[in-house]
């Protein structure tokens, strides 16, 4: 069955620092995967996704993310942090396979605090 | 063009009541999928509609059932409350079963007391 782990349920940088937030998926293979931000009493936002092109996937604001298949990793970074990047992070898969649906499973989550 | 939209906003029952969510996926989507959030984790599956039929299920008990109508639009349902449905409900909504991407609404939070 498929699994997304997100290491740390908090991470804390400061202004103009970089942000990594971590994410590792299992998968019998390498599924779908994508990055959604959540901000205060709203709805999930996609920031980027992986389906099988280039590894290095670019997405809104900033933030990317490098699908490693040997290391089933698919972290997100975002070279300089502003404040309004503070919000919450959610890394999911989606199977790949004939009978995908597109139904998402979602790791824990990660909160982001951005300090001045 | 508006993006997908759910009511109410927030919705407050008793233990045992029954509560309907509603949901209107963004122009041109077919497919309407549920989540449930509890506060502090992720986004669970709980179903998907597509053709007006249920097509896919989370690990979610039949207290909870949906529907979709011709113009696309779903309704949530859940039966029987209890005090652990307490949750952000979010709809989604996509093209073609999922294949293409999925567009979340705001949610509706519904407390049980």
């Amino acid at each position: 069955a498929q699994s997304v782990t997100q290491l740390g349920s908090h991470v804390s940088v400061s202004e103009g620092a970089l942000v990594l937030l971590r994410c590792n998926y299992s998968s019998s293979v390498p599924p779908y995967l994508f990055w959604y931000v959540q901000y205060p009493n709203q709805g999930l936002q996609l920031l980027l996704k992986y389906t099988s092109a280039a590894t290095l996937v670019k997405g809104i604001n900033g933030f990317e993310a490098e699908f490693k298949k040997s290391e089933t990793s698919f972290h997100l970074t975002k070279p300089s942090a502003h404040m309004s990047d503070a919000a919450e992070y959610f890394c999911a898969v989606s199977d790949r396979g004939s009978s995908n649906t597109g139904k998402l499973i979602f790791g824990q989550g990660t909160t982001l605090q951005v300090k001045p | 063009d508006a993006g997908v939209t759910q009511s109410p906003t927030h919705l407050i029952k008793t233990r045992g009541q029954q509560v309907t969510l509603r949901c209107s996926p963004k122009s041109g989507h077919d497919t309407v999928s549920w989540y449930q959030q509890a506060l502090g984790q992720g986004p669970q599956f709980i179903f998907q509609y597509y053709e007006e039929e249920e097509r896919q299920r989370g690990n979610f008990p039949d207290r909870f059932s949906g529907h979709q109508f011709p113009n696309y639009s779903s309704e949530l349902n859940v039966n029987a409350l209890l005090l652990g449905d307490s949750a952000l409900y979010l709809c989604a909504s996509s093209i073609d079963r999922g294949h293409g991407e999925q567009y979340f609404g705001p949610g509706t939070r519904l407390t049980v007391t």
